[in-house]
C-alpha cells in the first residue's frame, strides 16, 4: 500500500549543487504534482503533469525542472541550488479532476 | 485565478469545544474544495471534498464542512474537539467540472491547538 514514494527524505546542498527529487505513485493516475510548502505561505505549486508526455508550469516554477519520466515516476530537478531553495518539497497525483490528491510524506532541502 | 483565505493563522480551542476554522475562495469557474490536514513532519492526508450535489459535506474524524456559494465560504467545524485534533489545516481549490488538471490553489494553513 505504498501510495507516493518520493526520495529521498531529506538532503543538504550547497548552493550551486544539483540534485534530483524523485517521485513515484502506484496508483495508476494520470496526474501528478510537486509543491513545496514553506512557513506561513501554505503550499505552492511547482509544476504539475496532467497526464503522461505532458508538463506545465505552477506558481512557482523559476529555478526548476521536471521530467515525466512515465506514467508512474514524475522527478524534479534542481539545477544550481539556491538558499531560497530550502523547503519541503511534496509529490502528489491524483486520477482524474475532483477525485482525491494523495501527497507523498515530503522531502525535507536545505540549501547552504 | 483563484485563490484561497484562510482567516486566522492559528486557532486555540479547549477539548470539548467546538472546532470552527474559516476558508474563502475565489473562482471564476465552480470549484471543487478540499480541507487537508497534516500532522507534525508527514504529508498531507484529505479529511473531505466538496465537487458537487450536497452542499454540507462530511469526513473523517467527525469533521464537516459546508459549502456556501453566496458567501464564497468552505468553512471547516467540529462539534467537539480532541486532543488529536491538533494540527494544521489547509483549504484548497481547484477547477470544477470540465477543468483540465486537478491542481490545487492552496491558503496559508491554519494550526490548531487543543487545550486540556
Amino acid at each position: 500500500n505504498a501510495g507516493v514514494t518520493q526520495t529521498p527524505k531529506f538532503q543538504v546542498l550547497k548552493t550551486g549543487q544539483s540534485m534530483t527529487l524523485q517521485c513515484a505513485q502506484d496508483m495508476n493516475h494520470n496526474s501528478m504534482y510537486w509543491y513545496r510548502q514553506d512557513p506561513g505561505m501554505g503550499l505552492r505549486l511547482i509544476y504539475y503533469s496532467a497526464s503522461e508526455g505532458t508538463t506545465d508550469k505552477g506558481e512557482v516554477p523559476n529555478g526548476y525542472n521536471v521530467s515525466r519520466l512515465n506514467k508512474r515516476e514524475f522527478s524534479l530537478r534542481l539545477e544550481s541550488a539556491a538558499p531560497s531553495q530550502t523547503s519541503v518539497y511534496f509529490c502528489a497525483s491524483s486520477e482524474v479532476p475532483g477525485n482525491t490528491i494523495y501527497f507523498g510524506e515530503g522531502s525535507w532541502l536545505t540549501v547552504v | 485565478a483563484q485563490s484561497v483565505t484562510q482567516l486566522g493563522s492559528h486557532v486555540s480551542v479547549s477539548e470539548g469545544a467546538l472546532v470552527l476554522l474559516r476558508c474563502n475562495y475565489s473562482s471564476s469557474v465552480p470549484p471543487y474544495l478540499f480541507w487537508y490536514v497534516q500532522y507534525p513532519n508527514q504529508g498531507l492526508q484529505l479529511l473531505l471534498k466538496y465537487t458537487t450535489g450536497a452542499t454540507l459535506v462530511k469526513g473523517i474524524n467527525g469533521f464537516e464542512a459546508e459549502f456556501k456559494k453566496s458567501e464564497t465560504s468552505f468553512h471547516l467545524t467540529k462539534p467537539s474537539a480532541h486532543m488529536s485534533d491538533a494540527a494544521e489545516y489547509f483549504c484548497a481549490v481547484s477547477e470544477g467540472y470540465g477543468g483540465a488538471t486537478n491542481k490545487l490553489i492552496f491558503g496559508t494553513g491554519t494550526l490548531l491547538a487543543v487545550q486540556p
